[in-house]
């Protein structure tokens, strides 16, 4: 199975912060990754998929990036409905892995 | 706009199959191009992969669930099920339905808890 990890486990950061989340595949797969949001009591939203496509009605400050092993979320600026817990998935092979998970919290 | 609904019992007993259905709505069962997946998070831990099925019947397993797990899929009522056998309270959780177009999953169910207890 391909690992996933993410980095950090959790973040503290103010409204307006950038803010970059890393996923690291213990294999290369190519630009088979998306993200996901999840806030409390919901369901994961997907935000990226392709490693760096923003799913349609995502807003612009998300932005993914990587190929290979490394990839990283970004948020360009924190909003108030921004934290939660990240989480990183591989679609390459089954199963399809997901990572731990980074919770962004508010400072 | 699609929809994905669990439904099944919310507590099963030790050693007993958890069986829960998912009712897909406003997409096409059919397409080739989804696969139909199951997805589980433990109270207040990350999400995990638990198998999918695509529209013709094939089948991908999470290994870790050491061969517990049967997915199926009736076109006919658009739904798609789970079945995991020989429960435990290891098996307690939120069990997630979601639509899989290979690159990622972009359409979710609400969730169903399942608490194994007797």
């Amino acid at each position: 199975d391909i690992q996933m990890t993410q980095s950090p486990s959790s973040v503290s950061a103010s409204v307006g912060d950038r803010v970059t989340l890393t996923c690291r595949a213990s294999q290369g797969i190519s630009r088979w990754l998306a993200w996901y949001q999840q806030r409390p009591g919901k369901a994961p939203r997907l935000l990226i998929f392709a490693a760096s496509t923003l799913q349609s009605g995502v807003p612009s400050r998300f932005s993914g990036s990587g190929s290979g092993t490394d990839f990283t979320l970004t948020i360009s600026s924190l909003q108030p409905e921004d934290f939660a817990t990240y989480y990183c998935q591989q679609g390459i092979s089954f199963p399809h892995t997901f990572g731990q998970g980074t919770k962004v919290e508010i400072k | 706009q699609v929809q994905l609904q669990e439904s099944g019992p919310g507590l099963v007993k030790p050693s007993q199959t958890l069986s829960l259905t998912c009712t897909v709505s406003g997409a096409s069962f059919s397409s080739g191009s989804y696969y139909w997946n199951w997805v589980r998070q433990h109270p207040g831990k990350g999400l995990e992969w638990i198998g999918c099925i695509s529209h013709s019947g094939t089948t991908y397993y999470n290994p870790s669930l050491q061969g517990r797990v049967t997915i199926s899929i009736d076109t006919s009522k658009n739904q798609f099920s789970l079945r995991l056998s020989s429960v435990s309270a290891a098996d307690t959780a939120l069990y997630y339905c979601a639509r899989n177009y290979g690159s990622g999953s972009d359409f979710w169910g609400q969730g169903t808890l399942v608490t194994v207890a007797s």
